[in-house]
């Protein structure tokens, strides 16, 4: 069955300095990967998704990911962090058989000035 | 740009109650979800559906159904509702197949 693990459950960081959120993945086959954001009282909205092709994707919001085969890994990550990246995180993987979409514990972001 | 509506932001529902959740998406999308979101435990998938009247579990169904008799409501059911099944409800959908999932803003409910 296929799992989501994202290892870190709080990160803070400082406005302007750079974050970068794990992500492991367990699925024999490809993955379809996601990054979703959770601002405080909101619903979830996608950051970027993995397919196939070049193995680094570009989302909104100045994120990017890297999904690596070997290391069942798609970490996001951002250069330069606004205050308003403050939120939670989750990680997210479609196996390529079905339409269940499965979630990791999620990582809660803190922006400190 | 895709809708999802859950039918309540936030509910109070007594022990023993019977709860029902009640989730629109208005892009026709094929497929439908239920998930619960508990802190340190992200979002966890109760039930799907791909299509009208069909519905799979995910990996926490139990104390809970599905109705989906039409294409673009979905419905989760509290057959007895618990204090263990106080939470947040989140509602997606995505086309057939792999897609992105468009959420709802989440439903509250507190089981007293």
């Amino acid at each position: 069955a296929q799992s989501v693990t994202q290892p870190d459950i709080h990160i803070t960081v400082s406005e302007g300095a750079s974050l970068e959120l794990r992500c492991n993945y367990s699925y024999g086959a490809t993955p379809y990967l996601f990054w979703y954001v959770q601002s405080p009282g909101q619903g979830l909205q996608l950051l970027l998704k993995y397919f196939s092709g070049d193995t680094l994707v570009q989302g909104i919001k100045g994120f990017e990911a890297e999904f690596k085969r070997s290391q069942s890994s798609f970490n996001l990550r951002k250069p330069s962090v606004h205050w308003s990246d403050a939120a939670e995180y989750f990680c997210a993987v479609v196996a390529s058989a079905g339409n269940k979409l499965t979630f990791g514990g999620g990582t809660r972001v803190l922006v400190k000035p | 740009d895709v809708k999802v509506t859950q039918s309540s932001r936030y509910l109070v529902k007594r022990t023993g109650e019977k709860v029902f959740l009640e989730c629109v998406q208005d892009m026709d999308h094929e497929n439908m979800f239920w998930y619960r979101q508990d802190p340190g435990l992200g979002l966890r998938l109760i039930y799907f559906s791909y299509d009208v009247k069909m519905k799979e579990k995910g990996d926490i169904p139990e104390g809970y159904s599905v109705s989906r008799e039409k294409k673009e409501r979905f419905s989760l059911i509290l057959e007895s509702a618990s204090t263990n099944q106080t939470s947040m409800y989140l509602c997606a959908s995505s086309l057939r197949g792999v897609s992105e999932a468009f959420f709802g803003q989440g439903t509250r409910l507190t089981v007293v």
